[in-house]
């Protein structure tokens, strides 16, 4: 059973066009993190988000967390080729210690 | 932050040896994992490395297959042993900056032949 359900696995869009990938799990977080890895290297953090509603945003990311602190999205806006990559959404829990729960995925292709 | 320097970046070898993958962090950190991942697909955690004990393995991981060392705060191993084709993947190392912002090597793509 996967803990974190990501949505969708993959996604093909054109330049320009707004996008949200969802994260969503029955179980509580106490933060979770999103990841955009590129082929070839490892996951880099863009964000983490620890208070149930927060919003962060990084240029044109947009990171929610629920107010129940069981899901998140992340929504790009107007999207570039250099966006593309294998978006990961990343969870802890307090039961946990420091291991992360990842997300299954989203594999992003922005074309030109 | 944290950078991680972890390798070889990618070898191919031949099925029943062994293959040490090394992973350099540039400061003290407290927790280093082990991952392994298939290409654009999710990370599946093998290990935490334990500075000074045993490593701590998740279901479906054991020691004999995936020994792991960690000598210091900055410095761990992961051997892949007895390899067949089905260990090809990429393998991830990572440490922890904070209490839960992981930060990873660039990975070890092993293809065993």
């Amino acid at each position: 059973t996967q803990l974190l359900e990501q949505s969708p696995q993959f996604l093909s869009i054109q330049e320009g066009e707004n996008l949200t990938v969802y994260c969503n799990s029955s179980s509580v977080f106490s933060s979770l993190q999103w990841y955009r890895q590129e082929p070839g290297e490892g996951p880099v953090l863009l964000v983490t988000v620890v208070t149930g509603g927060e919003v962060k945003k990084l240029k044109r990311l947009t990171f929610q967390f629920g107010d129940a602190r069981k899901d998140s999205s992340l929504h790009i806006t107007a999207a570039q080729p250099g966006d593309t990559g294998l978006y990961l959404c990343a969870g802890a829990k307090q039961t946990s210690g420091s291991r992360l729960t990842f997300g299954e995925g989203t594999q992003l292709t922005v074309n030109p | 932050s944290a950078v991680i320097s972890q390798k070889p970046s990618r070898d191919i070898c031949q099925r029943g040896t062994s293959l040490t993958i090394q992973c350099q962090v540039d400061s003290q950190v407290t927790m280093m994992f082990w991952y392994r991942q298939q290409p654009g697909q999710s990370l599946t955690l093998i290990a935490t490395a334990n500075q000074g004990s045993e490593a701590t393995y998740e279901s479906g991981f054991v020691i004999d297959k995936f020994p792991i060392s960690r000598p210091n705060l900055t410095f761990s191993t992961l051997t892949v042993s007895n390899m067949s084709p089905e260990d090809s993947s990429i393998y991830l190392c990572s440490a922890l900056s904070g209490v839960t912002e992981a930060f990873f090597g660039q990975g070890t793509r092993l293809t065993v032949v």
